[in-house]
């Protein structure tokens, strides 16, 4: 079990659907990620929030939408994905974004299946 | 740009000593951490270096060399649950804080 809490677990998609992916933590954490990682690959940074505020956006395709409702919290917002986005998403927190010495605090991630 | 090259896989005998290796190019750079990654599930955080020189917790130590743009992560008395990846990530600055993460080392302890 980890301190970043990821819902749901597994979900299968058709192209045409909206879904949501959700991330909690409840550390005080004032940075959040979005990775993708797909299977014996690293994972890739897609988006950060720092301070409830997008500072990084690594030209993710904009049927990703990230959204950061308050510090605790963080959504990924999906709409027409492509079978190419099937992978593993993983949401992570630090303390801050610019600490150097702080790790990122992973959750389990979502399995993410696009039919 | 931002390199980050590990070796694939490692087979390793329980109970042994094994070294990780991992080299790196980057410009900004802002620290190096290793995580371990159990298959299906989340990174979990093993250690970090920022300075040159040996950081040691517990069974594992980590290496970190700036000028050779090089580290290292050592596991001691091998267990069986130390099968793994291994991610070496380096964190930069490069207009806004990133970390980037190596393709991992799949290590294999055998019986």
């Amino acid at each position: 079990d980890t301190e970043v809490t990821q819902t749901p677990k597994h979900l299968v998609m058709g192209m045409t659907n909206k879904k949501s992916l959700k991330c909690e933590q409840h550390m005080g954490h004032r940075a959040m990620y979005w990775y993708k990682q797909k299977a014996k690959k690293p994972p890739e940074l897609m988006f950060v929030y720092s301070y409830e505020k997008l500072s990084i956006n690594e030209s993710v395709p904009s049927r990703f939408s990230p959204e950061c409702p308050n510090s605790s919290l963080l959504n990924l917002h999906l709409h027409a994905l492509q079978p190419e986005d099937s992978a593993l998403y993983l949401c992570a927190s630090s303390l801050t974004s610019q600490g150097s010495n702080q790790p990122q605090h992973f959750g389990d991630g979502t399995r993410l299946s696009i039919l | 740009g931002q390199n980050i090259d590990q070796p694939t896989e490692m087979t390793a005998t329980e109970g042994a000593i094994v070294q990780i290796n991992c080299t790196y190019q980057t410009s900004g750079f802002n620290g190096l951490f290793w995580y371990q990654q159990h298959a299906g599930e989340a990174p979990t955080f093993l250690s970090y270096n920022v300075l040159d020189g040996l950081e040691e917790k517990g069974r594992f130590s980590s290496f970190l060399s700036r000028s050779k743009g090089y580290s290292y992560l050592l596991l001691k008395e091998l267990q069986m649950k130390d099968s793994a990846s291994y991610l070496c990530a380096v964190r930069a600055n490069t207009g806004g804080f990133k970390t980037i993460f190596g393709a991992g080392t799949r290590l294999f302890v055998k019986a």
